[in-house]
């Protein structure tokens, strides 16, 4: 698995604004997706682990859907609040237990 | 979850000399990895440490720059040998057991500066 795009690469929002990002991957040889939130000076923490194609997941305020026919990802966050900023990693993986992680959309909520 | 710290935290080094980063789990895990990130790049999987065994190195990632050793199933080193300012960066420890398949837990990571 080679190209995973994740747009947009940053965003500032307020505090209540909801937000969504997008995490593209080649279709082919998929496995699972996986979603990580990684904030500065702690380990990378796993959201979500998505595997079939129309998956929705939920975590509190956070949701994530999957396509994995056209190859993307979509993850949703309802009122956002300062202590979701971080960065929002997605990996896609083949089954080799290799994660391929994209460059990440780092959020900013402003109080 | 298991619980990874990895040593040191950060660190300022040298061109030309190296440094060894430690991981351990506070669990017995059946695979580890070591991954970096460089500056504006995304999180790059090194190589794959096996227990007893060298590591499986991805391409780009040879033994002589990024030694590995994997003693037993609960620690691992990374070595960045003869450092240069391109090796600055982020290296993070992550760790996945057979029996939670689908679940990587990832060490809070070590943040390398080369001058």
């Amino acid at each position: 698995i080679l190209n995973v795009e994740q747009s947009p690469q940053s965003l500032h929002v307020q505090e209540g604004d909801s937000t969504n990002f997008t995490c593209s991957f080649p279709s082919s040889n998929f496995y699972a997706l996986h979603w990580y939130r990684w904030e500065t000076a702690k380990s990378p923490e796993a959201l979500f682990v998505m595997t079939l194609n129309g998956d929705e997941k939920k975590k509190g305020q956070i949701s994530a859907t999957l396509n994995t026919k056209e190859g993307y990802s979509y993850l949703y966050i309802k009122g956002s609040q300062p202590e979701d900023s971080a960065t929002y990693l997605c990996a896609p993986e083949d089954g080799t237990y290799k994660y391929i992680f994209g460059t990440g959309t780092r959020l900013k909520v402003l109080a | 979850s298991a619980v990874i710290s990895q040593k040191p935290s950060r660190d300022i080094c040298q061109r030309g000399t190296s440094l060894t980063i430690q991981c351990q789990v506070d669990s017995q895990v059946t695979m580890m990895f070591w991954y970096r990130q460089q500056p504006g790049q995304s999180l790059t999987l090194i190589a794959t440490a096996n227990q007893g065994s060298e590591a499986t190195y991805e391409s780009g990632f040879v033994i002589d720059k990024f030694p590995i050793s994997r003693p037993n199933l609960t620690f691992s080193t990374l070595t960045v040998s003869n450092m240069s300012p391109e090796d600055s960066s982020i290296y993070l420890c992550s760790v996945e057991d057979i029996a939670s398949r689908n679940e990587q837990f990832f060490g809070p990571g070590t943040r390398l500066t080369v001058l």
